[in-house]
């Protein structure tokens, strides 16, 4: 079984600063997947990574396949980024093991 | 496009009382799973489906039914619900083949007294 550990748990950061949150894991995967969860919220999928780095507006997403590492990273951090962002993996089966999740609290 | 539909979102149950919480997708995926999220344990898989006919259990199956007799609905039975069973639930699908991401339903927050 896969164990995804994610840091920090919490992390509070001033409107504009530049914001990372790490993801390990233990076992290989086929992709990494970063989630965003909303106080009282759904969650939805921000990337899927099985390789190198994505960019999607103010989010970058990198994963290194041989360390077993991802981190998400967001430049310009807004108080609406505040979320908990769920790092996950899934292996050929497709069955997903997340990460406990990382508090983000962006005060403005 | 509705993508992930779940139904109901609040629900209260009493203890021993049965229930299926309803997730519907129109998007053709063949992948659906259901995952329960409690404070500091994150989400756990439940049961899972790679098409209509197949099932199978996840990491916490117990107190759960499944059944997929459709492409587009996986609904979650709770045999006899227990105060362990309170939780959030969310299902989510996806395509079998690899390089799709998933998509969830917006969660249904289950209490049972």
């Amino acid at each position: 079984k896969n164990e995804v550990e994610q840091s920090p748990q919490n992390l509070t950061a001033q409107e504009g600063e530049f914001i990372t949150i790490n993801c390990s894991y233990s076992v290989g995967i086929s992709a990494l997947h970063w989630l965003q969860q909303h106080p009282g919220g759904g969650i939805v999928s921000l990337f899927m990574l099985s390789s190198g780095k994505k960019k999607h507006g103010r989010l970058i997403a990198t994963i290194n396949i041989q360390e077993k590492h991802s981190s998400l990273h967001i430049t310009a951090s807004h108080p609406r980024d505040s979320a908990v962002y769920i790092c996950a993996v899934s292996g050929s089966a497709r069955q997903l093991t997340f990460g406990s999740g990382t508090q983000l609290t962006v005060l403005p | 496009n509705a993508g992930v539909t779940q139904t109901p979102k609040f629900q209260v149950l009493k203890t021993g009382q049965s229930m299926t919480l309803q997730c519907a997708q129109d998007m053709n995926h063949e992948y659906m799973s259901w995952y329960r999220q409690d404070p500091g344990m994150g989400l756990r898989l439940i049961h899972y489906s790679v098409g209509a006919g197949i099932t199978d259990q996840g990491e916490v199956p117990n107190g759960y039914n499944v059944s997929r007799s459709t492409t587009e609905d996986f609904p979650l039975r709770l045999l006899s619900a227990a105060p362990s069973q309170t939780s959030v639930y969310f299902c989510a699908s996806s395509y079998v083949q690899g390089g799709y991401g998933y998509t969830f339903g917006s969660g249904t927050r289950l209490t049972v007294v």
